[in-house]
Order: structure tokens, then C-alpha cells, then sequence
């Protein structure tokens, strides 16, 4: 079954250090999204991909962070200044753009520790 | 703010179904429910969705209410691999690249 990969499953940096998360989302599909979980918290929503395009943002996606699409396989997320409040885990998914809509398929994720 | 109302756990046993409830009183006509689980800080996977038919697949079956105000989650013989929080999502999925936001969901433990 095709699967949404995510390198690296763990990273530590220390604060106002950069960081880049990728994601090879599976190839069929068009949309692309980054979310993370703060330990012991929700799921949150932070921003969707589509055409080149940021489609959709969440509040907590602020100048800091930014996405790309920089080959035909690879979706990353950068942040730029890491803050300890950063310290989460990150997982991208991806999805078709079904009439019907579908299911996103999410990675296993990477656990960003910030120190 | 949250579309749905989910209780925050529920207990089921090795072999029984397991039967997890969500409140969208408000869902519009155009909102599919989906259902997606957490294993243990794993990414969420995708379980099922619907519109107002009732949907089965592999994993599960949802059952929707005629008014569209509740639904259930059913995993007909539940195992111990599926201890896991399961969330409820309303969304307009005819809106591809939408994004799907997660509740606090409902922790289902299964014991032997």
C-alpha cells in the first residue's frame, strides 16, 4: 500500500537554529499538508499545498515557518528560528482531489525536539 | 471550534463490537463525517467517511442518522491493535485540499 514518508523520524536542534522536515507524499496525489502534536495535545492543522500554492493556513503558521515543493517528490517545512515551543511531533500527509472526496494518508511523522 | 461532540473515552472488550458515538448537530448539507484513528502518537489514519448513507468497509462501518445529526463508529470485533483515539471530522469534501481539524476525540481502549 503506498505510503507517505517522512525523514527524519527524530530530530534535535537547538533553539533559533533552522530546520527542514521532508516528506515524500505518494505520487498520485495532488494535496499536500503539514500538521503537528504538541505531546498530550490535539492534532493541529498548519498548512495545505496544492498547485505550487499555499491553498490554506492555520493561525499558527506564521512568518516563520514555510513550505515547498522543491522537486516532483518532495514536500518540506521549514522553520526558520526554532523556538522551544516548537519542540512536537510533525506529520504531512497527502491526498487525490476526489470529486467525493477521500481520505488524507499521513506519515509517521518527526519528532522535532528543541533545546 | 469543534463541529462534533465526541465522549472523551470508552472501554470495549477483545472480540465485541465497539460502538463510538459523535454529535454533529449542526453538520450542513454538503459535510461528509469522517472518522480517523491515532495509534499511540502514530499519524493519524484514515478509517471511513460518508454524507448520509450508511458506508461499511475492511475496518469499519459508519452508520449515519436519517436527520444527519449523529453517527456511530463501528468496529465489529474489536482487538487489542485497535486501543486507539478516534476522531470525528466534519468537512466540506467536495472541497478538495480542505483542511481536515481534529478534536480531542474519543479514547477507546480494549482490554482482553
Amino acid at each position: 500500500e503506498p505510503e507517505v514518508t517522512q525523514t527524519p523520524s527524530h530530530q534535535v536542534t537547538q533553539m533559533g537554529q533552522e530546520v527542514i522536515l521532508r516528506c515524500v507524499p505518494i505520487s498520485n496525489h495532488l494535496y499536500f499538508y503539514w500538521y503537528r502534536q504538541i505531546l498530550g495535545q490535539k492534532v493541529e492543522f498548519l498548512v495545505s499545498f496544492y498547485n505550487n500554492e499555499i491553498s490554506e493556513k492555520s493561525e499558527i503558521f506564521d512568518d516563520q515557518f514555510s513550505v515547498e515543493r522543491p522537486d516532483g517528490s518532495n514536500f518540506t517545512l521549514k522553520i526558520r528560528s526554532t523556538k522551544l515551543e516548537d519542540s512536537a511531533m510533525y506529520f504531512c500527509a497527502s491526498s487525490e482531489a476526489l470529486p467525493g472526496g477521500g481520505g488524507y494518508t499521513f506519515g509517521s511523522g518527526t519528532r522535532l525536539t528543541v533545546v | 471550534d469543534a463541529k462534533t461532540t465526541q465522549p472523551p473515552s470508552m472501554d470495549c472488550a477483545e472480540g465485541r463490537a465497539a460502538n463510538l458515538p459523535c454529535n454533529h448537530s449542526t453538520i450542513s448539507g454538503n459535510e461528509y463525517v469522517y472518522w480517523y484513528r491515532q495509534i499511540h502518537s502514530q499519524g493519524p489514519q484514515y478509517i471511513i467517511h460518508g454524507l448520509k448513507n450508511n458506508e461499511t468497509n475492511e475496518m469499519a462501518s459508519l452508520i449515519i442518522t436519517e436527520d444527519r445529526k449523529s453517527s456511530t463508529l463501528i468496529l465489529p470485533h474489536a482487538t487489542l491493535r485497535d486501543t486507539a483515539v478516534y476522531y470525528c471530522i466534519v468537512r466540506e469534501s467536495y472541497q478538495a485540499g480542505t483542511a481536515l481539524i481534529f478534536g480531542k476525540g474519543t479514547t477507546l481502549s480494549v482490554s482482553s
